[in-house]
């Protein structure tokens, strides 16, 4: 199974920060992994898809990266709004893998 | 605008069984042109992949945590998506949730979810 590391576990900001968080895949994925934001009580929201692609409707402060198996999300301004979970995952091979999570908390 | 309406969840005793179902509605295209996947999440836990059928219902993949215990299906007539859980552990306890898929079977995300239904596995 492929093993999705996503660091940190929680991170303390404040808005108009910049944030990024980090998953890191145990073996090649190519470019099949999503991101997705979490708000207490609620579904998981699609923001990112291969790798780097926005989702429709999700502002431009957020953006994603790669680099051979590492991927970043990056929130370049934070808003009150981005205070949630946020979770990648691999659709490269099954199972499919989610990363631990990161919770963003305000400072 | 993708609809995902999950029902079925509910108090369960260890060993019993429970079938979860999907509506689907909203979709751009036939529900049938979808891979549709169940996802869940136990209490202050992180997501886990459950489970993932095609779009043709010729497909379908588990996680080895419910492999042999559960069964996902479909009627694409119906735009339904169902999960029947059998031999049901107190660790199978979360709320599921019904995800679409962006493609018909692999290469693809999951794009839309339901607001999910718990599922509780206790005597």
């Amino acid at each position: 199974d492929i093993q999705m590391t996503q660091s940190p576990s929680s991170v303390s900001a404040s808005v108009g920060d910049r944030v990024t968080i980090t998953c890191r895949a145990s073996q090649d994925i190519g470019s099949w992994l999503a991101w997705y934001q979490q708000k207490p009580g609620k579904a998981p929201k699609l923001l990112i898809y291969a790798a780097s692609t926005l989702q429709r409707g999700v502002p431009s402060r957020f953006s994603g990266s790669e680099s051979g198996t590492d991927f970043t999300l990056t929130i370049s301004s934070l808003q009150p709004e981005d205070f949630a979970t946020y979770y990648c995952l691999q659709t490269n091979s099954f199972p499919y893998t989610f990363g631990q999570g990161t919770k963003l908390e305000t400072k | 605008e993708v609809h995902l309406l999950e029902s079925g969840g509910g108090l369960v005793q260890p060993g019993g069984s429970l079938r979860l179902s999907c509506a689907a509605s909203g979709f751009t295209f036939s529900f049938s042109s979808y891979a549709m996947s169940w996802v869940r999440q136990a209490p202050g836990q992180g997501l886990e992949w459950v489970s993932i059928i095609s779009g043709s219902d010729v497909t379908k993949h588990y996680a080895a945590s419910v492999e042999g215990r559960f069964i996902i299906s479909r009627d694409n007539s119906k735009n339904m998506l169902y999960l029947q859980m059998s031999s049901l552990r107190a660790e199978d306890t979360a709320v599921y949730y019904c995800a679409k898929f962006s493609s018909d079977y692999s290469s693809g995300w999951f794009n839309s979810w339901g607001q999910g239904t718990q599922v509780t596995v206790s005597s």
